[in-house]
């Protein structure tokens, strides 16, 4: 049964500094997403990656795949309020029929 | 362009009731998908339907779930008889294919008492 493991669940940092969110997984794939979530709104797509050393940035947010590792980050550059919501890492080994999520990680910034 | 929408946003039901949600996908995605996440729990996912076929229903829980796409457009989803276990947030989403971002609507809240 595939894993799909965050960390950390909870964090809390200051505007302006960097910090990264790990999404471990157990079974090889080659295709993951990173999701945004804010209270009581849908999951808002942020970045598909589909293939080993993928790397894409979006604004104070880069997000990269290691599939030998099975790992994926997402780094956060000089957080903003604005950033504060839950995110998820979501695996799909199944060719498009369904994705397994992690936790989730409750992002916190302060002014 | 409309997202995925949910219906209804928040239900609250007493336990041994029928409640029905509605997902409406976006235009021309034939792929529709349907998580849920229990209190406490990660997001797992029910089913998966390709136009109005169930291409995968391996998460479904148990027989008193029962998911529906007449006609490939909208999906219902329906608990009978609900259970204080079914309580969470239940999510749909679609693709328009395989490979592309799946888009999730804003979840339907259910409560059972």
């Amino acid at each position: 049964e595939l894993k799909v493991e965050q960390n950390p669940l909870f964090l809390s940092m200051q505007e302006g500094k960097n910090y990264t969110i790990y999404c471990n997984y157990s079974t090889t794939s080659d295709r993951l997403y990173w999701y945004r979530q804010d209270p009581g709104k849908s999951l808002e797509s942020l970045f598909v990656l589909l293939s080993n050393g993928a790397v894409k940035q979006e604004g104070r947010l880069m997000a990269s795949l290691d599939t030998k590792a099975r790992l994926s980050t997402l780094h956060i550059t000089a957080a903003v309020h604005d950033l504060s919501a839950t995110y998820f890492c979501a695996v799909d080994a199944t060719s498009g029929s369904r994705l397994t999520f992690g936790e989730g990680t409750q992002l916190t910034v302060n002014p | 362009e409309a997202g995925v929408t949910q219906f209804p946003s928040h239900s609250v039901i007493e336990k041994g009731q029928t409640v029905t949600l509605r997902c409406d996908p976006i235009s021309g995605h034939d792929n529709l998908y349907w998580y849920r996440r229990v209190m406490g729990k990660e997001i797992k996912f029910l089913l998966h339907f390709v136009k109005e076929s169930k291409q995968d229903e391996s998460g479904m829980p148990n027989n008193r779930f029962l998911a529906e796409r007449t006609g490939g457009t909208y999906s219902t989803l329906k608990v009978q008889p609900a259970e204080l276990e079914d309580s969470g947030v239940y999510f749909c989403a679609s693709s328009q294919d395989l490979v592309r971002t799946i888009y999730f609507g804003e979840g339907s809240w259910l409560t059972v008492v």
